[in-house]
């Protein structure tokens, strides 16, 4: 299957401090990228879509001015934790779309907001 | 209701043991269904597609029902190693993809 990285994949920051997640997928051009949160125990949440060279499509209850996301490239995408805080401690996972295939998702980013 | 729905589980089966989950979707218009598995603490990974007329990749078999609107995955000969939660994916058109919440499987020594 495709391929995915992400970086960093652990990261521990003080509060208030901004985090930036990088997502690339590494054999494909891929217009879509996704950003997901997944909190222990519970399902993947889509906190956003972001098209290649276009404002990213943020879901319901995500905050576009907290979670930065920039995709301005077809093999690069951006998620930005601004002023993080202890509640936004999760594992944030990005994912690429592969046009007429289906999503290849990173390893993951653990972040830890002390 | 939900895009797509999973029963979660959790499935407890003996080593050996034949398991199948099934995953219910709403739109009628989707087009492409997937099954990922993920593992705790890891991201998921595309376990396979799901083609209308059914699919086999050596113990895991997949499923598609248009008419009910259901997708299955079988899992013949369960090993220690499939525990995992298996999640189900559709995309409906383009980049839109809903997923089922997962289905949490253990294979039991």
């Amino acid at each position: 299957g495709a391929v995915v990285s992400q970086h960093p994949s652990r990261v521990i920051c003080k509060s208030g401090t901004s985090v930036k997640i990088e997502c690339r997928s590494l054999d494909f051009q891929a217009t879509t990228m996704f950003w997901y949160r997944q909190f222990p125990k519970q399902s993947l949440m889509l906190m956003a879509t972001s098209n290649e060279g276009s404002k990213a499509t943020y879901e319901q209850g995500v905050e576009k001015d907290k979670f930065l996301i920039n995709h301005a490239s077809l093999t690069l995408s951006t998620l930005t934790v601004t002023s993080a805080h202890p509640e936004d401690s999760s594992f944030y996972i990005c994912s690429a779309f592969e046009r007429l295939s289906t999503q290849y998702f990173g390893p993951g980013t653990r972040l830890t907001v002390l | 209701r939900k895009e797509v729905e999973q029963d979660p589980g959790p499935f407890n089966v003996p080593e050996g043991a034949t398991v199948a989950f099934n995953c219910t979707y709403s739109n009628s218009a989707s087009q492409s269904f997937f099954w990922y598995r993920q593992d705790c603490r890891k991201e998921p990974k595309l376990l396979m597609s799901v083609y209308s007329s059914g699919n086999e990749d050596g113990r895991f078999t997949a499923q598609l029902n248009r008419a009910s609107q259901y997708i299955s995955l079988l899992i013949r000969d369960s090993k220690l190693s499939d525990s995992a939660t298996y999640l189900c994916v559709v995309n409906i058109v383009g980049n839109q993809f809903y997923f089922g919440t997962g289905t949490s499987l253990t294979v039991i020594p």
